[in-house]
């Protein structure tokens, strides 16, 4: 498996707490993104990274913010979490460009938003 | 963005059997990914099919691309339970960098 962890792998918080998971590499690769992945739904791009400070929306980023200041760390922030933000979120890294490329998936992050 | 139905959204095949999925896209892709998910774990990648027609081999896995180039499909001859998980396609088209996933199609496996 490529180098990615992410942290925490479970958390459980209160509706309206600010959240942060952090996604690590250690591959140098350019791209990184969040996904959340949901029964029925599959996996759904929340944002992506091309760069360090460079970032984009993906299909579902309403009430995320992503940050990624060093080109190993991808930050994704929920300001005031919400219960239809429990889900499992994944990390993921490419060398290539967007849908050109594998993309190597982190763990995960079990949220639970009570 | 709009998802991907892939079909079938769940099977269960007997070991042994033979199983198949599918990926339709309404657009023209400029190529497919296919990835599986066992239970409890994360995305793996398996394969990326970018010409036309285009058919790869995996051992029992086979991998097609449509000759228009939207749709694709997964072809697994002999399951074992090792095949058991999800098995994801992600389609990108020309000049879109968005991503999208199909639901996936869930492969239960019974002894």
């Amino acid at each position: 498996d490529a180098g990615i962890t992410q942290s925490p792998r479970h958390k459980v918080t209160e509706t309206g707490t600010p959240v942060t998971l952090r996604c690590h590499q250690t591959e140098n690769h350019r791209y990184m993104y969040w996904y959340r992945q949901d029964p029925g739904h599959g996996l759904r791009l929340i944002h992506y990274s091309y760069g360090v400070k460079d970032t984009d929306k993906g299909e579902v980023s309403d009430g995320y913010s992503v940050s990624r200041s060093k080109t190993e760390d991808f930050l994704l922030t929920l300001e005031s979490a919400t219960s239809s933000q429990t889900s499992v979120y994944f990390c993921a890294i490419s060398d290539g460009g967007v849908g050109t490329d594998t993309q190597y998936f982190g763990p995960g992050t079990r949220l639970t938003v009570l | 963005g709009q998802q991907v139905m892939q079909i079938p959204q769940y099977q269960h095949v007997q070991e042994g059997e033979d199983f198949t999925t599918y990926c339709n896209s309404s657009t023209t892709l400029s190529n497919i990914q296919w990835y599986k998910q066992r239970p409890g774990g994360h995305p793996v990648f398996l394969i990326q099919l970018v010409k036309s027609g285009e058919v790869k081999k995996q051992k029992r896995l086979t991998f097609q691309f449509g000759e228009a180039k939207k749709n694709s499909s997964l072809h697994i001859t002999a399951t074992q339970t090792t095949d058991v998980g999800t098995y994801f396609c992600i389609k990108s088209n020309f000049g879109n960098e968005k991503l999208t996933f199909g639901t996936g199609t869930r492969l239960t496996i019974i002894p």
